[in-house]
């Protein structure tokens, strides 16, 4: 356990179905992030929060709706997604974005859009 | 895996050699460099960084070292292991802004 946890772990949905990703942190950080990793991009930024409040979006679909209630949690709802969308969506934490030894990852959540 | 499935270039090594993974940037204006190593099921955990002003920088049977001139990175594992399997990212960072990771590449040891 690294000290960020997502659930689920697996997830499959259809395309007019609405889920949510979950990310939970107890490592006392104040910046949060939603990352996708597919083939075609490895690693890519989504959404940054930095004590509670959005930051950063990379023109990211609305399909995707993140959520930061308080800086422990991170959500990512999704909506009327596509196929394409299949990816593994990893959550990390730091104490602000440019701390380079504090990116504490968690194990990813692996979505199918069927 | 949850890396499976990344187009990812690949380096195979035979397990006690050493194994060099390079990596491009394009922004001259980061001040950090990083190495992620994710291994199967896991996200990337941080490896070794090294500052925008040095050009080596070692670590416990790893040495990163930092070409500004042709904007080239790389990362060298002494003696590599099969614990060593896994993609390894190099990232970069400029000021507060976040991580941003590079492409990737998958290393197998073979044993």
């Amino acid at each position: 356990e690294t000290g960020v946890t997502q659930t689920p772990r697996h997830l499959v949905m259809g395309m007019t179905n609405k889920k949510s990703l979950k990310c939970e942190q107890h490592l006392g950080h104040n910046a949060m992030y939603w990352y996708k990793q597919s083939a075609k991009k490895p690693l890519e930024l989504m959404f940054v929060y930095n004590f509670k409040e959005q930051t950063e979006n990379n023109s990211v679909p609305s399909r995707f709706s993140p959520e930061c209630p308080n800086s422990s949690h991170l959500f990512l709802h999704l909506h009327t997604l596509q196929p394409e969308d299949s990816a593994l969506y990893l959550c990390a934490s730091s104490q602000d974005p440019g701390d380079i030894h504090g990116y504490t990852f968690g194990s990813g959540t692996r979505l199918t859009v069927v | 895996g949850e890396s499976v499935g990344l187009h990812l270039p690949t380096l195979s090594v035979q397990e006690g050699d050493n194994s060099i993974i390079n990596c491009a940037y394009s922004n001259s204006a980061s001040d950090y460099f990083i190495w992620y190593k994710q291994e199967s099921g896991k996200g990337p955990q941080f490896i070794i960084d090294i500052r925008s002003n040095m050009d080596k920088r070692q670590g416990q049977r790893v040495t990163v070292l930092l070409n500004k001139t042709v904007k080239h990175l790389s990362l060298q594992i002494a003696a590599t292991q099969p614990g060593d399997s896994a993609v390894y990212f190099c990232a970069e960072i400029e000021g507060n802004t976040p991580l941003v990771f590079g492409k990737g590449t998958r290393l197998s040891v073979i044993a």
